[in-house]
């Protein structure tokens, strides 16, 4: 059963335009989020976290959203550049139970186009 | 100056075989990781360790056995490979108890078992 889903397995975004990463997850013990990017044949990297008392979170072009009854959360990149193209990965953990296990979505490879 | 560090980078062996697989971090955190990617990318945690000590140990096989000599180093052995464990195994460190805390990866290790 997977508790954190990411629906689009690929995304294709013009140069310039913005990129609209989705994610969803079930448990509603979950408290805190990452995404983390991915190159071929590299380990995945931190971009940007959030957590549940917030619902934005902006680090330059990269802005996370968390709508928590929805539970749902984005990842907006403006404007995307192509160094950008990547899997995308979120993840999710209920930190205020004490664990500190991150779940991952299958991620979103995402292709800026120039 | 590589932050994590994963050797070897590949690993082709036969079944039945042992093999280890070796993770160091140069950060300083405390808490270690190892994440299994399969064919289907789910990125699974596996084990993690704080300070030397197991804190996760998700359902995994016996056969797979990590060894923390100490908080820079986490290994993972895997005895009687078989097919099944072909998939690429991804270390990770982190410092817990942060206000935000992040994982870091190491570049991963593709292990194929024939």
């Amino acid at each position: 059963d997977q508790q954190v889903k990411q629906n689009s397995p690929s995304l294709s975004v013009q140069e310039g335009r913005i990129s609209i990463l989705n994610c969803d997850y079930t448990n509603s013990m979950f408290d805190y989020f990452l995404w983390y990017k991915k190159y071929p044949a590299e380990g995945p990297t931190f971009l940007i976290s959030i957590s549940s008392i917030k619902d934005k979170n902006e680090d330059g072009r990269f802005t996370v959203f968390l709508n928590k009854s929805a539970k749902h959360l984005s990842l907006h990149i403006v404007p995307s550049q192509p160094g950008d193209s990547a899997v995308y990965f979120c993840a999710a953990s209920a930190r205020a139970s004490g664990t500190y296990k991150y779940i991952f979505g299958t991620g979103t490879r995402l292709k800026v186009l120039a | 100056d590589t932050a994590v560090s994963q050797t070897p980078k590949y690993l082709v062996t036969q079944m039945g075989n042992d093999k280890s697989i070796k993770c160091e971090q140069n950060l300083g955190h405390d808490t270690m990781y190892w994440y299994k990617q399969d064919s289907k990318k789910f990125l699974k945690i596996m084990f993690s360790y704080n300070n030397k000590e197991l804190i996760i140990n998700e359902t995994v096989p016996n056969r797979f056995s990590p060894k923390s000599p100490d908080k820079a180093h986490l290994n993972l052995h895997i005895n009687s490979l078989e097919l099944g464990d072909s998939a690429v195994y991804f270390c990770a460190s982190s410092q817990r108890g942060g206000l935000q805390e992040t994982q870091y990866f190491g570049p991963g290790t593709r292990l194929l078992v024939l």
